[in-house]
Formats: C-alpha cells, sequence, structure tokens
C-alpha cells in the first residue's frame, strides 16, 4: 500500500465549477499537509500549507485536514480554464523528517 | 524575489555516463531536496541538505549523490546513468526551524539515450 493515495483523474469540469479533490494517507505520524499545482514543464507550484487538522481558506481555494480518518481535500469554487493542471498532495512528518511524500496527482481540465 | 532557480534545463546522456544537476535555493533558505518525477511514479524524495549536510535520503541506489556548497546551493551527481533514470529531477528549498513548506524549482529534464 502507497503512503499517500490520490485519485488520478483525469477531471474535467465545466467553467465554474466546484472542484474537489482528495488524498488519503496511512501513516499517523503525518502532521504537515501541502497542496501543489504543476502546470506542463513546470515546477509544483505551492497552493496551500496546514498543519494537523482544520480548514484553511485561501480566495478561491479551501484545504480541509481531517487526521482522524486519513483524509485530505482541496475545494477549487469558481473554478477557471487557467485552474487546468495537475494537483498534487502531498505531507510529511516534520520534526527531523521534512521530506515529502506524494500523491500520483489529479490532472484538472475546466472547460471554457 | 528570486525563486528555486535549477540547471540545466535539460540534459541529454547515454548508458553509463555521468551527470551533474544544479540547484540555487531561494535566498535565506538552508535546505535544499531532490526529488525524482518519472512517468507514472509520482514524485519520490531523493536527498535533502540542510547547512551543508545530508539529512535524509530516499530509497535511491548509493550511485545517487549530491553536496550542498557554503552558499547552500546544491548539486546532485547521478553515477552509472541507466535507462529508467529518465524523468524530471526537481530541486525545492525551504526554512526548517520551524518547519516551513518547500518551494519548487521547474526542474531538469534528464534524458537516457
Amino acid at each position: 500500500q502507497k503512503e499517500v493515495e490520490q485519485d488520478p483523474g483525469p477531471l474535467s469540469v465545466p467553467e465554474g465549477a466546484i472542484v474537489s479533490l482528495n488524498c488519503t494517507y496511512s501513516n499517523s505520524a503525518f502532521q504537515y499537509f501541502m497542496w501543489y499545482r504543476q502546470y506542463s514543464r513546470k515546477g509544483p507550484e505551492l497552493l496551500m500549507y496546514t498543519y494537523s487538522s482544520g480548514n484553511k481558506e485561501d480566495g478561491r481555494f479551501t484545504a480541509q485536514v481531517d487526521k482522524s480518518s486519513k483524509y485530505i481535500s482541496l475545494f477549487i469554487r469558481d473554478s477557471q480554464p487557467s485552474d487546468s493542471a495537475t494537483y498534487l498532495c502531498a505531507m510529511s512528518a516534520g520534526a527531523g523528517a521534512n521530506n515529502l511524500f506524494f500523491g500520483t496527482g489529479t490532472r484538472l481540465t475546466v472547460i471554457p | 524575489e528570486a525563486g528555486v532557480t535549477q540547471s540545466p534545463t535539460h540534459l541529454i546522456k547515454t548508458r553509463g555516463q555521468q551527470a551533474t544537476l544544479r540547484c540555487s535555493p531561494i535566498s535565506g533558505h538552508t535546505s535544499v531536496y531532490w526529488y525524482q518525477q518519472a512517468l507514472g511514479l509520482g514524485l519520490q524524495f531523493l536527498l535533502w541538505y540542510d547547512e551543508g549536510e545530508e539529512r535524509n535520503r530516499g530509497n535511491f541506489p548509493p550511485r545517487f549523490s549530491g553536496r550542498q556548497f557554503p552558499n547552500y546551493s546544491s548539486e546532485l551527481n547521478v553515477n552509472a546513468l541507466e535507462l529508467e533514470d529518465s524523468a524530471l529531477y526537481l530541486c525545492a528549498s525551504s526554512l526548517v526551524r520551524p518547519p516551513q513548506p518547500q518551494h519548487f524549482g521547474d526542474g531538469t529534464r534528464l534524458s537516457i539515450l
């Protein structure tokens, strides 16, 4: 079993839709949770960074972490064609174990 | 503020050769991480350097090695290249005390012929 599981999609939605992206994980030591966006031929770009459980909102993006269920989500409201990219969840235990464990990524296409 | 920069953008080698990839972190960041993004395998952790020391390495053979220089820049060396080493190699940097998120460069595409 991989440490981080992510539905690879692809996911195709109309412009303006709400998008829900999810990851599950198995290692209860993970405390830091991130979502990255990766455009073709580019490196991952940090979208959201959360510590432990809870919600975090930044503009059209909301990240949720449920450590009891080992489940994290990213919601994108009012999706735009420019949101078309691959979305990667990532997590780490921190405290000297800073290396990130990534999901395989979900490819999102927002259709105008 | 300049982001993480990596060079070269693309590197073509043949089997058995050696490759050197370079990374300059964001100014002020002391930690540099290397990841491999191979087709179908996702991003996998290779190496972590902080303050010039190797702090952790992923499940890769010893022919993957690197170092961090006094100015915190880093290089990744891959010896005895194999076809399966073809991948995008990504460098990230961060502060670690307290733990901060990692910021990535755009990578070096290594192609093995």
